[in-house]
């Protein structure tokens, strides 16, 4: 079955790169996109980015010079990397593939 | 970037009532290949977002038929015929057509 999770730090320092790997299962990335979407506490989703089943990658207009997606094919891993993070990047962190399947999230607090 | 404005912000129901709830965006959703990628997604509290409808009336698999969606262009409709308790939660749109994606800020369903 399709299976996506998100793993990373919990804690990050201000002005520090953030780095989240999403691990997935039950599907093949070069026959689907993963997209990677926030949720700050208490708020609504920001949708940050995709890394298309080709590879090529579409960012958030507001993240796009701090922001990179990658990915690893053969180890069916998809890579998030921000960096300059600031106290307003504290979020819950998903992926999705499609937005009918999602990772469980993971929370990632930014400290000044 | 499209803008998603959904309406209203809070909506209070009782169980059993029929309530809706509206996803404008900036411009038309309507793709070149014919699709509208117009979604809706429900999270319920402390949970991952869930897919509810797709491509605007396209009922994800295992969601209630009390569910439906409808609309075109930029005007889109979610509707609960017949909310239950289990529904209560916050109500996103998203959309796929136009990269970069993105959500509406939400509508939160209340018990009156």
């Amino acid at each position: 079955q399709v299976q996506l999770k998100e793993s990373g730090p919990v804690l990050v320092q201000a002005s520090e790169t953030l780095s989240l790997t999403c691990t997935v299962s039950g599907f093949s990335l070069t026959n689907y996109g993963v997209i990677w979407v926030r949720q700050p506490p208490g708020k609504g989703l920001e949708w940050m980015g995709i890394i298309w089943r080709n590879g090529n990658t579409d960012y958030n207009s507001a993240l796009k010079s701090r922001l990179s997606i990658n990915r690893d094919t053969s180890k069916s891993q998809v890579f998030l990397k921000m960096n300059s993070l600031q106290t307003d990047d504290t979020a819950i962190y998903y992926c999705t593939r499609d937005m009918g399947y999602w990772g469980q999230g993971v929370m990632v607090t930014v400290s000044s | 970037d499209v803008v998603l404005t959904q309406t209203p912000p809070t909506l209070s129901a009782t169980i059993g009532q029929s309530v809706s709830i509206s996803c404008r965006s900036s411009q038309s959703l309507l793709h070149s290949n014919g699709n509208t990628y117009l979604h809706w997604l429900l999270q319920r509290p402390g949970q991952s977002p869930q897919l509810l409808i797709y491509l605007v009336s396209r009922l994800e698999s295992g969601v209630p038929n009390r569910f439906s969606g409808s609309g075109s262009g930029t005007d889109f409709t979610l509707k609960i015929s017949g909310v239950e308790a289990e529904d209560l939660g916050v109500y996103y749109c998203v959309q796929g057509t136009h990269a970069p994606y993105t959500f509406g800020a939400g509508t939160k369903l209340e018990l009156k």
